[in-house]
């Protein structure tokens, strides 16, 4: 059966110090990655998207990654602001209509 | 620019009723997506829409929820009758098209009593 994992399940980190949070797939075929981020009470933002082992995207203190097996999102120096759940999602076969998402990793940055 | 824009944000219901759930998506986007999202089971994928049409529906828990998509600026989702079990918050987004990023609504929050 698909399956995305992330971990760890929460993160706590001070402001400014450095973390990964990972996502892990075993869907074949794969065909695209996607980050979201979703602050509470609110639907998931769009972040980047990978489509193969090699890729990375930047935006702004966040980087993500992707292997064969796994993707990560780098957190570098993080603020308060950037707390949030970050999910991942992947999409195999022929389109990415149908994403698999994973449970989420909840982000606390404290000041 | 408008995002995909939900109705109600909030509805809460006895079990039993009618419970329709609104979407606009944004202009211009040709897919559409309906999503529910549990504790228990995170996000799901309910349905989606190419065109209007709908591709894969296979996300449909059972007979009792319906999707229509009459044009490109409208859907609903539609629960009938209610079930304490579908208590969750349904999220609609659109994209260009079924390989582009999805863009989410802000929800839905439905409680069913």
């Amino acid at each position: 059966e698909d399956q995305v994992t992330q971990s760890p399940e929460a993160l706590r980190l001070q402001e400014g110090e450095s973390s990964s949070l990972n996502c892990s797939y075993t869907v074949s075929g794969l065909r695209g990655l996607f980050w979201y981020r979703q602050d509470p009470g609110k639907g998931p933002e769009f972040l980047f998207t990978l489509y193969s082992a090699g890729e990375e995207k930047e935006k702004e203190r966040l980087k993500a990654t992707l292997t064969k097996k796994e993707s990560f999102l780098h957190i570098t120096a993080p603020k308060p602001e950037d707390s949030a759940t970050y999910l991942c999602a992947v999409g195999r076969g022929s389109t990415l209509g149908r994403l698999y998402f994973g449970r989420g990793t909840q982000l606390t940055v404290w000041p | 620019d408008a995002g995909v824009i939900q109705s109600p944000r909030h509805e809460v219901t006895e079990m039993g009723q009618e419970v329709t759930l609104r979407c606009k998506p944004i202009s211009g986007h040709n897919s559409l997506f309906w999503y529910r999202q549990t504790m228990m089971r995170g996000l799901e994928l309910l349905i989606y829409f190419n065109n209007n049409v709908p591709i894969d529906d296979s996300g449909m828990p059972e007979d009792r929820f319906s999707a229509k998509m009459p044009n490109a600026s409208f859907s609903t989702l539609k629960i009938q009758p209610s079930e304490p079990r579908d208590s969750a918050v349904y999220f609609c987004a659109s994209s260009l098209d079924e390989n582009q990023p999805q863009h989410f609504g802000d929800g839905t929050r439905l409680s069913i009593l």
